[in-house]
């Protein structure tokens, strides 16, 4: 069973810290990784996919890197908001690459 | 436009009964899944549908069985309700498999089943 580790599993800041958290995998058989950000009593919402080693993306204050060899990711936000406040999924495929195995995630809350 | 929705939002039914859980779909996309979210807010993957075919099926008891009458939808139903089925209950879609890579998954708002 693919095993999918986040941490840390909470974290708090104030607003206009910069804040990152890590997500550990086996680093065989990678095909892909998702970072997802989940808003409480609100669903899941993609943040990005990533496939090579060395991928770097980036959406507005938040960012991700990807190393497959040493089997991790880090997901980074610069100056936190409060609005920022979620949990941060990980996610990988299964080996048969019919679904996602999620991460426990990292629940973020940022003070003003 | 909602892309994935499920109804009802809220479930409360006794135990022993059976009921159902819709999720609908209007991305055009091939797969469906069903997901549970557990006390410690963790999302485990049930089932998943590719072209009305089931594809996994995790350890989940036979009590559980989802449903597609087409593509756009994947329903879940649930016979002989127990205390520890209550939990939040997330539909997504995908656009599915594309070379061992799983596609974006978009989920629906999920519905919270409480049994008593």
């Amino acid at each position: 069973i693919l095993n999918v580790e986040q941490s840390p599993q909470s974290l708090h800041v104030q607003e206009g810290d910069s804040t990152n958290f890590t997500c550990s995998f086996p680093s065989s058989n990678f095909y892909a990784l998702h970072w997802y950000r989940w808003e409480t009593a609100k669903s899941p919402e993609a943040l990005f996919v990533m496939t090579l080693n060395g991928d770097e993306k980036k959406k507005g204050r938040i960012s991700a890197t990807l190393n497959t060899k040493e089997g991790y990711s880090y997901l980074y936000i610069k100056g936190s908001q409060p609005e920022d406040s979620a949990t941060y999924l990980c996610a990988l495929p299964n080996q048969a690459g019919t679904a996602l195995i999620f991460g426990k995630g990292t629940t973020l809350s940022v003070s003003s | 436009d909602t892309a994935v929705s499920q109804t009802p939002k809220y479930l409360v039914t006794q135990m022993g009964n059976d009921k159902s859980i819709k999720c609908e779909q209007n991305l055009g996309h091939d797969t469906m899944y069903w997901y549970k979210q557990d006390s410690k807010k963790f999302l485990k993957i049930m089932f998943s549908y590719n072209n009305k075919e089931l594809i996994i099926n995790e350890t989940v008891p036979n009590r559980f069985s989802p449903k597609s009458p087409d593509k756009a939808h994947l329903n879940l139903h649930i016979n002989s309700l127990e205390l520890g089925d209550s939990a939040v209950y997330f539909c997504a879609s995908s656009h599915g498999n594309s070379g061992g890579v799983v596609d974006t998954q978009y989920f629906g708002p999920g519905t919270r089943l409480t049994v008593l």
